[in-house]
């Protein structure tokens, strides 16, 4: 299956923990994104990236929250000392952008629960 | 501000009927549109998209339709299935923007045996 894969699919944490999510995109896309989506509401956009750029940061996205994709490759989304509104399953998505509309192909998801 | 909405949180129909899920948007600059299919667990997945440069657009038992001027789209199904139950979303993007999708909140189709 060479489609968008994330680990973990599901993440209990203590409110106060840094917890730290990958997911690895569809080889030949360029672009990256993170989205979450609370219970009754669609996906939210967090930020994306075109290759190992970070072009844009939703202000949903506090300082607690930091993205990376070094190399372009796989991408890590970090949140630093949780708090309990933070549960939520955070999707990450990939596509390959010729500057054109685009449809994104998601991942299963990493269920978030603090407690 | 919800720039896609969804208003119908939910739609149950009888296997072999059509199903019409309905979308509206605030947002004029957005010019793409996308349905996706979600089951529990696991990540949306793509349906069908249409440009604004069309008003329909087809694909198997399912198609779109926009309407620019009302800035309100749907998604058909027909004949619809019991395989289709699943939550839909709705999301658009602006060309020249961000070309982030923009989501509404879902609806959940359950179709009846």
């Amino acid at each position: 299956d060479t489609g968008v894969s994330q680990d973990p699919r599901h993440k209990i944490t203590k409110r106060g923990q840094n917890v730290t999510f990958r997911c690895d995109p569809i080889s030949e896309h360029n672009r990256l994104y993170w989205y979450r989506q609370t219970l009754g509401q669609g996906p939210e956009f967090l930020t994306y990236f075109q290759n190992e750029a970070q072009l844009e940061k939703s202000r949903l996205l506090s300082d607690r929250f930091s993205a990376e994709r070094p190399k372009g490759s796989f991408s890590t989304l970090e949140i630093q000392r949780t708090e309990q509104g933070d549960s939520a399953m955070y999707l990450c998505a990939s596509s390959f952008s010729t500057g054109g509309a685009e449809k994104l192909f998601f991942g299963s998801g990493t269920q978030l629960s603090v407690l | 501000d919800q720039q896609v909405k969804q208003n119908s949180p939910s739609l149950s129909v009888q296997e072999g009927r059509i199903s019409i899920l309905n979308c509206d948007y605030t947002n004029s600059m957005f010019d793409y549109f996308l349905w996706y299919k979600k089951y529990p667990a696991e990540g949306p997945t793509f349906l069908i998209s249409i440009s604004s440069i069309k008003d329909k657009n087809e694909d198997g038992r399912f198609t779109v339709f926009l309407n620019k001027s009302a800035k309100h789209l749907s998604l058909h199904i027909v004949p619809s299935q019991p395989g289709d139950s699943a939550v839909y979303f709705c999301a658009a993007s602006a060309q020249g923007g961000s070309e982030k999708l923009v989501f509404g909140k879902g609806m959940k189709l359950t179709v009846n045996p």
